[in-house]
């Protein structure tokens, strides 16, 4: 049971560039989320997703764009590479029953230059 | 507009002792509350939840309380441990449905040995 993966670990994109950062889990969770933490701050939701093909916009959701096909993968898409996306990503995921508590990913730290 | 606040951004007790860190929340509709613990290079991990209908709740040295009225929780760490150092995020939701959380900026606790 390997929790919340998040590939890759580390990433440098030049601007214009585009990239998919990577997520699964494997606890049969039915939400997903993404966020960003920029440095001194809190975690920012980007999108998050209540099941496979449902997915909706969380604070900070521009730039981005996100997909869900199957219950383990959330990948979030990069498509124009900005210098004010330089962040550490994480995903997360929740088992929206008895308990609420998200489950993250190990995170990945992305620097646009 | 900051909903979640955490206004002290560093904490150092001594091993041994208490540790309180606090959190404030403006938006009334918020009724369940989590605190995370991050380490460097790692996602936050889950500690301790409360529901809005209750004001107190404890796990082995953690205890988290909630003053509604005040609309202010806090963590208490007794006794608190030098493995305990790390980055305390409180995150509030309103459980509409969405389960999105709005998480506060977080706050350094060092335990001093």
């Amino acid at each position: 049971n390997a929790g919340v993966t998040q590939t890759p670990k580390f990433r440098i994109l030049k601007i214009g560039q585009s990239m998919t950062l990577q997520c699964t889990q494997d606890m049969n969770h039915n939400y997903m989320y993404w966020y960003r933490q920029d440095p001194g701050m809190g975690l920012k939701l980007i999108y998050y997703s209540v099941g496979a093909g449902i997915t909706d916009k969380g604070e900070v959701p521009n730039g981005y764009n996100v997909s869900r096909s199957t219950t383990e993968d959330f990948p979030l898409r990069l498509e124009l590479a900005a210098p004010s996306q330089t962040s550490v990503y994480f995903c997360a995921s929740s088992y929206q029953g008895t308990s609420y508590e998200q489950y993250f990913g190990p995170g990945t730290r992305l620097t646009v230059t | 507009d900051q909903q979640v606040k955490q206004n002290s951004p560093s904490l150092s007790v001594q091993e041994g002792r208490i540790s309180i860190l606090n959190c404030d929340y403006t938006n009334s509709m918020f009724d369940y509350f989590l605190w995370y613990k991050k380490y460097p290079a790692e996602g936050p991990t889950f500690l301790i939840s409360i529901s809005s209908i209750k004001d107190k709740n404890e796990d082995g040295r953690f205890t988290v309380f909630l003053n509604k009225s005040a609309k202010h929780l806090s963590l208490h760490i007794v006794p608190s441990q030098p493995g305990d150092s790390a980055v305390y995020f409180c995150a509030a939701s309103d459980l509409s449905g969405t389960y999105k959380y709005i998480f506060g900026t977080g706050t350094r606790l060092k335990v001093l040995a």
